[in-house]
């Protein structure tokens, strides 16, 4: 009964590293999508995708690259982080269809000192 | 574009109290509409849904009403408990656009 498991839960980055944040969903699901939530902002998209080799460009997708080169799986890349990137990041996935729910995963705690 | 509002607290209650948490859309067409619940460390979960107007969602004692002709989609509780302390999310999905969700709003149940 996994869902929706997010790797890893915690990482401190200094300025300037690269990481990769690794999402993968055993429901099936066509669509997932890539979140930052920060304190007053609420949720915020980074990028998302309605199928395996698909990706597009969410509401605050800049200093982030994405590949969903497996159904199951999607991955959020930070190439030289940058301390406003210090967040916590939700990987979602869901069905294409209008009345289907996301379903979300626990998180990653990401610091960028 | 679509939109969510709601109230974003933080609201403060003694357990047993009612519980109503507003929220309204904008939105072209007839979206779905969600209630999300994010627990302190974990992500949001599924609260309730409905997908249609005059539809009502249900679980774990809250509930919703789809009111199209007020466009909203107000969460309510008979009776709050220190365990229900947890911010909720309202969202809406409309046909062929991405999920919608509002600011959040942070509950507090005192014992």
């Amino acid at each position: 009964n996994a869902g929706v498991t997010q790797t890893p839960k915690f990482r401190v980055l200094k300025t300037g590293q690269s990481m990769t944040l690794l999402c993968a969903q055993d429901m099936n699901h066509e669509y997932m999508y890539w979140y930052r939530q920060d304190p007053g902002m609420g949720l915020r998209l980074i990028h998302y995708s309605v199928g395996e080799g698909t990706t597009a460009k969410g509401e605050v997708p800049d200093g982030y690259n994405v590949s969903r080169l497996k159904k199951q799986n999607f991955l959020l890349g930070l190439e030289s982080a940058a301390p406003s990137q210090t967040s916590v990041y939700f990987c979602a996935s869901s069905y294409g269809q209008t009345n289907q729910p996301q379903h979300f995963g626990d998180g990653t705690r990401l610091s960028i000192l | 574009g679509d939109s969510v509002t709601q109230m974003e607290g933080p609201v403060t209650l003694s357990e047993e109290a009612f519980l109503t948490i507003n929220c309204t859309y904008t939105a072209t067409g007839y979206p779905s509409l969600f209630w999300y619940v994010q627990y302190p460390g974990e992500g949001l979960q599924l609260l309730l849904k409905a997908t249609k107007a005059d539809d009502k969602g249900s679980n774990k004692g809250f509930e919703a009403t789809y009111r199209k002709e007020t466009t909203s989609f107000h969460l309510e509780k008979g009776s709050v408990q220190v365990s229900d302390s947890a911010v909720y999310f309202c969202a809406l999905r409309a046909y062929g656009q991405n999920f919608v969700f509002g600011p959040g709003t942070r509950l507090s149940v005192l014992p």
